[in-house]
């Protein structure tokens, strides 16, 4: 079956330490994004990515950071800087056609706990 | 003002009823539009995704984009417990190539229930 996934489902954090959440998608999707949701407020894009080596911030980026090594991968680590990391976090992937768009396909996110 | 102003309800409506769901937008670049469903603690699945203005049917759910207005409805016929999530509305200028492609605006969600 292609889809997304994201690992683990759920994670627990001290203050302070930097944490990596993990995201595979083969769908050979050339985009992948990074989405954070937080009750009430919707989904806030992270960062993106439209091919591999290359990433740019979305509306939310500051105490993030990503990676894009590979087609499939696309991690996202979570800084010690983010003043507010609890949230649930989503990995998306589309294609990229000459024209036109491609919705989003979502993976089942992972629950980030910072204490 | 969010560029994407969605009712967060929540909404609860018996099992048959016709259900409305809608959005409003100020950012007249707005080209596609989607509605993604999300069940409790998964992530959101698209339901359905126009371009342009006018209505878009598929089984039970059709969506309807007017432009001139900017809004957007999702209805639901006959609506079933299973039908149960919250409803995002989200949008994009679609602009293949350029900086903003692929990045979605959402809106902040419509919980329904829909009991027996």
């Amino acid at each position: 079956d292609g889809g997304i996934t994201q690992s683990p489902k759920y994670l627990f954090r001290k203050e302070g330490q930097n944490v990596t959440l993990s995201c595979e998608q083969n769908l050979n999707h050339d985009a992948m994004y990074w989405y954070r949701q937080d009750p009430g407020q919707g989904l806030r894009l992270i960062y993106y990515s439209q091919i591999v080596n290359d990433f740019q911030k979305g509306d939310i980026a500051e105490g993030y950071s990503v990676s894009r090594e590979k087609k499939e991968s696309f991690p996202l680590t979570v800084t010690s800087a983010q003043k507010n990391p609890t949230a649930f976090y989503l990995c998306a992937s589309s294609t990229f056609p000459r024209g036109g768009n491609s919705p989003l396909h979502f993976g089942n996110g992972t629950r980030l706990t910072v204490t | 003002q969010k560029e994407v102003e969605q009712d967060p309800g929540p909404l609860s409506v018996p099992e048959g009823a016709i259900v409305s769901l809608n959005c409003t937008y100020s950012n007249s670049a707005f080209q596609y539009f989607m509605w993604y469903r999300q069940y409790s603690r998964k992530g959101p699945e698209l339901l359905m995704y126009t371009y342009s203005s006018g209505n878009k049917e598929d089984g039970r759910f059709t969506a309807q984009v007017d432009k001139s207005s900017k809004y957007i409805s999702l209805f639901i016929r006959d609506s079933q417990p299973s039908d149960s999530a919250t409803y995002l509305c989200a949008m994009t200028t679609g602009n293949a190539g350029g900086t903003s492609y692929g990045k979605l605006t959402f809106g902040q969600g419509t919980i329904l229930t829909v009991h027996p």
